[in-house]
């Protein structure tokens, strides 16, 4: 199946920095999610971005599909931030569930 | 406007009991999808439905566990006979077919004493 590697493991940042989250993965896919799970276990979407990229306000994400990963960047980081980064694939049609990599525990001290 | 609703959100029981779980998805969706995440690990795939058809079981999904949508709305999951290994958090998406990104409800998290 689908191989989902996500990097860095863990990540501790002053608040106001800059961070990059990556997500490499071992297949063409047709669908690629990043989630923000908070501490009480909700996934919370953040982007669909199977290729391309996109904005959201502190967040923004490319996906490089041909090379077969993806970036999430946050900006001016808050405390608010802190809690799991998960990167999700997938393919359209019927085979259509996710891959989930195992996270990145991002961690914004004040 | 509602999300993707579960239903309990937390479930303590004995080995050996069994247990079953709802998911309520987003109205107009017509895929439904169960996962199970457990501690330090991202959630791994379940079982999906589109409308009421099962379409895949993972082989995670042993002969223990079964799921149901009867009339393509809502879906429940059954475990007979829990084993400790059980404990995890069972989480519920829903996507509509044509779109693919899924959305998740706030799970159920399930302790097998």
């Amino acid at each position: 199946g689908i191989q989902v590697e996500q990097s860095p493991p863990d990540l501790i940042l002053q608040e106001g920095a800059n961070s990059t989250l990556r997500c490499n993965f071992s297949d063409s896919v047709n669908n690629l999610q990043w989630f923000h799970q908070n501490p009480w276990g909700q996934l919370i979407n953040l982007f669909y971005i199977p290729s391309g990229t996109k904005q959201n306000g502190r967040l923004s994400a490319t996906t490089v599909a041909t090379e077969r990963y993806s970036l999430l960047y946050i900006s001016s980081s808050q405390t608010t931030d802190s809690g799991v980064y998960f990167c999700a694939v997938g393919y359209t049609g019927a085979n259509s569930k996710l891959t989930f990599g195992k996270g990145i525990t991002l961690s914004v001290r004040p | 406007d509602t999300g993707v609703s579960q239903d309990p959100r937390h479930k303590i029981t004995k080995r050996g009991q069994n247990v079953t779980f709802r998911c309520d998805p987003i109205s107009e969706h017509n895929r439904l999808y169960w996962y199970r995440q457990t501690l330090g690990q991202g959630p791994e795939f379940l079982t999906y439905f589109q409308n009421e058809a099962q379409l895949e079981k993972s082989r995670l999904l042993s002969d223990r566990f079964s799921a149901e949508r009867p009339k393509g709305s809502f879906s429940t999951l059954e475990i007979q006979r829990t084993e400790q290994g059980d404990s995890a958090m069972y989480l519920c998406a829903s996507s509509l077919w044509g779109r693919e990104e899924q959305y998740f409800g706030p799970g159920t998290r399930l302790t097998v004493t």
